[in-house]
Formats: structure tokens, C-alpha cells, sequence
């Protein structure tokens, strides 16, 4: 069975701070997911991590993977308020496609304060 | 705009009374999912298909039922055997062959027990 922990579960930062969440996942899977959430809202798609040593950047924020850990990281560079959400790593099974049930992390809560 | 339109946002049960939740995709996907997110917890799977006329349970699935008899529909039907239902309800389809950025979730339905 397919397990997938983050940590932190929560977070709070000031804003200009770094700070990384990170993802373990148990079983062999090529295809790990970055979701941020507002409350109340959907999810947001953030990054797809597809193969060994993939690393994706938009903004303040960077994803690895590293699929001999089964780790991936989420970097948060200078935090600002606009970043405060809940950030849901998950992970997804075989083929580098989108097809099939994905499994997710408890997902960590982040604030930023001034 | 292609999507996934879920309905009502907001929903309201009674003790003992069955509830549907709409779930319709104008996307084309094969597969569609349900999920479930309770306050402070990641999502769950309840049920997904990846075909019509054909469906599973995910890891929730009893005290639901869903039914795919058309491509782009997927209804969610919470039944009085589910005594915990108050939670909020992600539909989501994906398409295989159209890479991991075709997975895409709707905006939820909040439900809750009156």
C-alpha cells in the first residue's frame, strides 16, 4: 500500500525567510505532484515531478525529486504573505502519464507573518 | 473553456437521507475520480472509473455509491450507511496518453449535516 508523509504539517514563517516541505513516499512511483490549496477552494496544480533528479522552479518556489529516496522537496525562497496555504504533496502511479488514482500527503499548512 | 463542473458547491443532509453530488466533464477524459477532504487531512479516494459502465472502490468507498453511464457524468451519491459525511467532495478526471498535466479537479462541493 501506497503511503506518502509530509512534514512539516504546519508552518509558519516570516516572510523573507526559506524554508523547505518535504514529501517521503513508500512504494516505487514515477510521477509526483505539487498541489497548494486556499481554503475553501479546489486544488491548484503547482509542478509535476516525472523522473530522477527533476527539479522545477516558478516563482519562490522549487520542487525536487529524488526517486532512489523516494523524497521530494518543496523550497520555499523569501517568503511573502501571497504564499500562505495549505501545499498537498501527491503521488501517482506508473507510465509518467496523467492516468490513474493518486495518493497525497496530509498536506502542510503554511503562514507567512510579517 | 473545457472543465470539470461540480454541483451544488454547497450541500445540505439530513440525518438518514440520501444526497447526490454532480460531477460532469466536457474534457474527454476516459477516468474520472472522487475524493474526499476532511478539515486538516489530505484527499481520499473513494471511487474512480476509468471507463463507462465500470467503476471501483478507492480507499472510502463504503456508505457511497456512484454510478457511469455516460462519459462526462460521474455522480456521487452519499447514503445514510455513511454516519460521517460532513467533508469536502473533489471530482477529478484524467486522460491517459495526455501526460501528468491532464489530471484536473473540479471546485468541490462542501457537504454537511444538518
Amino acid at each position: 500500500e501506497l503511503k506518502v508523509e509530509q512534514n512539516p504539517l504546519f508552518l509558519s514563517m516570516q516572510e523573507g525567510k526559506n524554508y523547505t516541505i518535504y514529501c517521503n513516499y513508500s512504494t516505487t512511483s514515477d510521477r509526483l505532484y505539487w498541489y497548494r490549496q486556499d481554503p475553501g477552494k479546489s486544488l491548484e496544480s503547482l509542478f509535476v515531478l516525472l523522473s530522477n533528479g527533476a527539479v522545477k522552479q516558478e516563482g519562490r518556489l522549487m520542487a525536487s525529486l529524488d526517486t532512489k529516496a523516494r523524497l521530494s522537496t518543496l523550497h520555499i525562497t523569501a517568503a511573502v504573505h501571497d504564499l500562505s496555504a495549505t501545499y498537498f504533496c501527491a503521488v501517482g502511479g506508473a507510465g509518467g502519464t496523467s492516468y490513474g488514482k493518486l495518493t497525497f500527503g496530509q498536506g502542510t499548512i503554511l503562514t507567512v507573518h510579517p | 473553456d473545457g472543465g470539470i463542473t461540480q454541483s451544488p458547491k454547497y450541500l445540505f443532509r439530513k440525518e438518514g437521507q440520501n444526497v447526490t453530488l454532480s460531477c460532469e466533464q466536457n474534457l474527454n477524459h476516459d477516468a474520472m475520480y472522487w475524493y474526499r477532504q476532511d478539515p486538516g487531512q489530505g484527499l481520499r479516494l473513494i471511487y474512480y472509473s476509468q471507463i463507462v459502465n465500470d467503476f471501483q472502490k478507492g480507499d472510502i468507498a463504503e456508505g457511497y455509491s456512484v454510478s457511469r453511464e455516460k462519459k462526462e457524468s460521474f455522480p456521487l451519491t452519499v447514503t445514510s450507511a455513511q454516519k460521517n459525511p460532513t467533508a469536502f467532495y473533489l471530482c477529478a478526471s484524467s486522460m491517459p496518453g495526455q501526460g501528468p498535466y491532464g489530471y484536473t479537479f473540479g471546485s468541490g462541493t462542501r457537504l454537511t449535516v444538518v
